[in-house]
């Protein structure tokens, strides 16, 4: 079963828009993982945020964390027709080291 | 530093047979994790190994096995292959507890087609 759910599922922009994805989760976490794939490829770490930790950046990246409401969001600013691929949102639970739950993903396309 | 390696990159195995899958972990890392990926999907934690020890499973059934040795290499083991067993198979690998920064590093994957 998975644990995040990634929204929208997928998601079309122009270069030069912002992208925003959203991920909800069930249960209590250690930090929560963006990682990106390009199509069917291996995966790449993008950025991590605890559970005590509210807003991180990185670049043109921008993770909100709200463990309230458990759900997290990815912020990608001035896309590129590079940024397309798929983005998915894995938490790691508490107790669980290392070991990390994934979401579906949201498959992001940005148009020249 | 090398990063995670995977092999064979794809395969074709009819069901019924059984498939070996290989990963190589980052230098200097000793926990490395299997998931499996199906298509349209997320990956979905199969094991995971800590210094040669299983440390952890997911909800895969027992034809699910694997192996890690003294240099932190990994195996993948799949019996009796079905149908939906086709899937990319990922590794990742992390470094031991304290360097650990929760972030793990993948291979490239191996995609699996079993018909």
């Amino acid at each position: 079963s998975q644990q995040g759910e990634e929204d929208p599922q997928a998601l079309s922009i122009q270069e030069g828009e912002n992208a925003t994805m959203n991920c909800s989760y069930k249960t209590s976490i250690n930090n929560l993982q963006w990682y990106r794939q390009n199509s069917g490829r291996g995966l790449v770490h993008l950025i991590l945020i605890r559970s005590n930790e509210r807003e991180k950046h990185s670049g043109r990246l921008r993770v909100t964390l709200d463990t309230s409401k458990k759900s997290s969001s990815l912020l990608i600013t001035a896309s590129r027709a590079a940024d397309t691929a798929s983005y998915f949102c894995a938490t790691e639970l508490s107790g669980g080291y290392n070991k990390l739950i994934f979401g579906a993903g949201t498959r992001l396309a940005v148009h020249p | 530093e090398t990063g995670v390696t995977q092999s064979p990159t794809h395969l074709i195995k009819t069901r019924g047979q059984q498939v070996t899958l290989r990963c190589s972990s980052q230098s200097g890392h000793n926990t490395v994790s299997w998931y499996q990926q199906a298509l349209g999907q997320g990956p979905q934690f199969i094991f995971q190994y800590y210094r040669e020890e299983e440390n952890g499973r997911g909800n895969f059934p027992p034809r699910f096995s694997g192996l890690q040795f003294p240099n932190y290499s990994s195996e993948l083991n799949v019996n009796a292959l079905e149908l939906d067993d086709s899937a990319l198979y990922l590794c990742a690998s992390s470094p031991g507890t304290t360097k650990n920064t929760g972030e793990l590093f993948f291979g490239e994957g191996s995609r699996l087609t079993v018909l």
